[in-house]
Order: structure tokens, then sequence, then C-alpha cells
């Protein structure tokens, strides 16, 4: 089954420990991305990757890294976490930029205190 | 940066009734989608737009791609509990990634 898988789904965190979210796809899908969704804002890509080793910052980048070593993941790292990053994150993953079959996780809930 | 209104930010109706949102920008856009998202889940594509004017269908889903290509339509008729959700467009110019707009929250009372 085509899927992209999120991990965790839940996670309270105090502010400044690292965390990492990890996206998996099994898709062989190209492009992949990291959004936020906040109420009243919508989805806003954080960063995105068109393919291994190539990454670029979304809308909202500040606070947050990424790395691609291999296709089928892309995980989201917060070296620092703050309350204002306290958020519904998905990951996201398309067979290209321009191709709009996006496929998108279940979210993971991060509550930063 | 482009940004997306969507129009009504959340509505309550009756099962049966039919359902109109739309979702403007300032900027002109190549692709429209429309996505649902239900509670605990990721957005899920509902119907992709490519061309100004087109009209597309998907069950009791319509969306309509506006002729300015400034805005864009989803009609939903004869509403049922299961359409309960948060809906939302996004658009795309040619070389840029998509952009999402607020959300329409639809509650469906029985």
């Amino acid at each position: 089954e085509a899927q992209v898988t999120q991990n965790p789904r839940y996670l309270i965190t105090v502010t400044g420990k690292k965390l990492t979210v990890t996206c998996s796809q099994n898709m062989n899908h190209e492009y992949m991305s990291w959004y936020r969704q906040d109420p009243g804002l919508g989805l806003r890509q954080i960063y995105y990757s068109m393919n291994v080793e190539v990454t670029d910052k979304g809308d909202v980048p500040e606070g947050y890294k990424v790395s691609r070593k291999e296709k089928r993941n892309f995980p989201l790292i917060l070296e620092s976490p703050s309350p204002n990053q306290t958020s519904l994150y998905f990951c996201a993953s398309t067979p290209g930029q321009l191709n709009t079959e996006a496929f998108f996780g279940q979210g993971t809930r991060l509550t930063v205190v | 940066g482009q940004q997306l209104n969507q129009s009504p930010q959340s509505m309550f109706i009756q099962e049966g009734e039919d359902v109109s949102m739309n979702c403007t920008s300032s900027s002109i856009f190549n692709t429209w989608l429309w996505y649902k998202q239900e509670p605990g889940e990721g957005p899920v594509l509902l119907i992709a737009l490519y061309k100004a004017g087109e009209l597309t269908s998907n069950g009791r889903l319509t969306a309509q791609f506006g002729i300015t290509r400034k805005d864009s339509f989803l009609n939903i008729s004869a509403s049922i509990p299961s359409d309960v959700g948060i809906y939302f467009c996004a658009g795309q110019t040619y070389g840029q990634n998509f952009v999402f707009g607020p959300g329409t929250r639809l509650s469906v009372l029985p």
C-alpha cells in the first residue's frame, strides 16, 4: 500500500531538547516536503527536497533542519525547540515538484512546553 | 509571497443541503487543487484543475477553475455526515511550490 509514514504521531517535549520527526515514503517519489498546520493559517511549507541531497527552504524554515540522505526518508529536526513550534506537522511526497498527486502522512502533533 | 483566501472559514449545514465554498488569490495560478482533511488524518486530494474555466466532478463534488485564474470553487451536493472535515484549496504557478489556503471547516448536522 502506497503510504507516507510519520513518527511519532504525538510528542510533548521541553524547550531546548533536540528532537527528530521521521518521515518515510514507499512510492519512490523524488519530491518530499514538510508542512506545519496552525489554526487559521492552513498548511505552510517548512522545507522541501527535490531529490537525494537536494533540500531547500520553504516559507517558514526558521528553527528547523532537514536531511535527505536517501530517497525514502526525510526527517525533520528541531535542534532547540521553542513553544512557538507547537503545531501539527505533515510530511508529504509527490513524484515530482509539478505533479499534483501529493500524498500526506497522518501528521505529528508536537507540543513544546 | 502568494496567499490564498478561503471563504467561508467555517460552516454548519444540515444533512442533505448543498455546500459552496471558494478560494481566491491576488495572484494567477496554473493549477488548483482541492484537499479534504478529516480529524486525525492528513489531507487527501479530492480534485485537481489544470485549465481556466475547467469544471471537474468527483462524485458529489464539483470544482471549477475560475476564468481569471485567480479563484476556484468547490461545491458539494446533498451533504452527508462523512463530509465533515476541513477543505483546503492549493494553488501552483509553474516552477513554484504549492500554496495552501487556510481551509474551510465543514460541519454537517444530522
